[in-house]
C-alpha cells in the first residue's frame, strides 16, 4: 500500500537559516508526491508537486523538494527560513483508487520558526 | 470568491444532535472530496464525488456519515446522532478535471471545526 512516513514531528530553526522537512514514501509504482502547508485554522495549500518529471521540484515561497528513489525520500527545504513559514506541513502521496487519485497525508511537521 | 468555501467554520453541537456541514466548491470543477482531521493529524479521505455522482464513501466512519452533491456543485456532509469522537476538522477539497488525474491540484477550504460536547 502507498504511503508516506514523516520524520519528524516537530523541527525547530532559526530565521534565516535553512529548513529540512523530511518524508519517505512507500509505493509498489512510481508515486505522485506533495507537499502541502496549514497556517493555523486555515485549509491545506499546494507547496510543490511531483509527478515523475523532473526529479528537483520548486514550489512556491521559495520551497523545493528532491525525488530520491534510491532512497525512497521526498524531503522539503528552503534555504533560509522566514517568520511567516511558521505552519504545519504535510508531505502527500497520491494513490490510485477505483478511478480516481485518492491524497494520503502523513502526520504532519510543525515547523517552529524563532528570532 | 474564488476559493473552496465551507460553513459554518465552526459548529458546536450535543452529543446526540445532527449536523450539517456545507462546501462550495471552486465553480466548474467536476471532483469533490471530503477529509476528517482529528487534533493533531494529518486529514483523511471521508467520501469523493464527480460531479454528482459518489463514486467512492470507503472512508465514511459509519452509517452515520452521509454526504451528497445532488447538482454536481454544493456538497453537504451530514453527520447523524453525533458522538463525541466526531470532534474534528472537516476538509472540503474540488479540483478541477476528473479525479483520475494525478497531477492536478486539489483546492481546500478552511474547513469546519466541529465539537461535539
Amino acid at each position: 500500500a502507498q504511503s508516506v512516513t514523516q520524520l519528524d514531528s516537530h523541527v525547530s530553526v532559526s530565521e534565516g537559516t535553512p529548513v529540512l522537512l523530511r518524508c519517505n514514501y512507500s509505493s509498489s509504482y512510481s508515486p505522485s508526491l506533495f507537499w502541502y502547508v496549514q497556517h493555523p485554522n486555515k485549509g491545506l495549500q499546494l507547496l510543490l508537486k511531483y509527478t515523475s518529471a523532473a526529479t528537483l521540484v520548486k514550489g512556491i515561497n521559495g520551497f523545493e523538494a528532491e525525488f530520491k528513489k534510491s532512497e525512497t525520500s521526498f524531503h522539503l527545504t528552503k534555504p533560509s527560513a522566514h517568520m511567516s513559514d511558521a505552519a504545519e506541513y504535510f508531505c502527500v502521496v497520491s494513490v490510485l483508487n477505483t478511478g480516481f487519485q485518492k491524497l494520503v497525508f502523513g502526520t504532519g511537521t510543525r515547523l517552529l520558526v524563532s528570532p | 470568491g474564488a476559493g473552496v468555501s465551507q460553513s459554518p467554520r465552526y459548529k458546536v453541537a450535543k452529543r446526540g444532535q445532527d449536523v450539517a456541514l456545507r462546501c462550495d466548491p471552486i465553480s466548474g470543477h467536476v471532483s469533490l472530496f471530503w477529509y476528517q482531521q482529528a487534533l493533531g493529524q494529518g486529514p483523511e479521505f471521508l467520501t469523493y464525488f464527480q460531479n454528482e455522482a459518489q463514486l467512492d464513501k470507503s472512508g465514511l466512519p459509519s452509517d452515520r456519515f452521509f454526504a451528497e452533491r445532488p447538482e454536481g456543485s454544493v456538497s453537504t456532509l451530514k453527520i447523524q446522532r453525533t458522538q463525541q469522537e466526531d470532534s474534528a476538522v472537516y476538509l472540503c477539497a474540488s479540483s478541477q478535471l476528473q479525479g483520475g488525474y494525478s497531477n492536478q491540484p486539489q483546492h481546500f477550504g478552511d474547513g469546519t471545526r466541529l465539537s461535539i460536547l
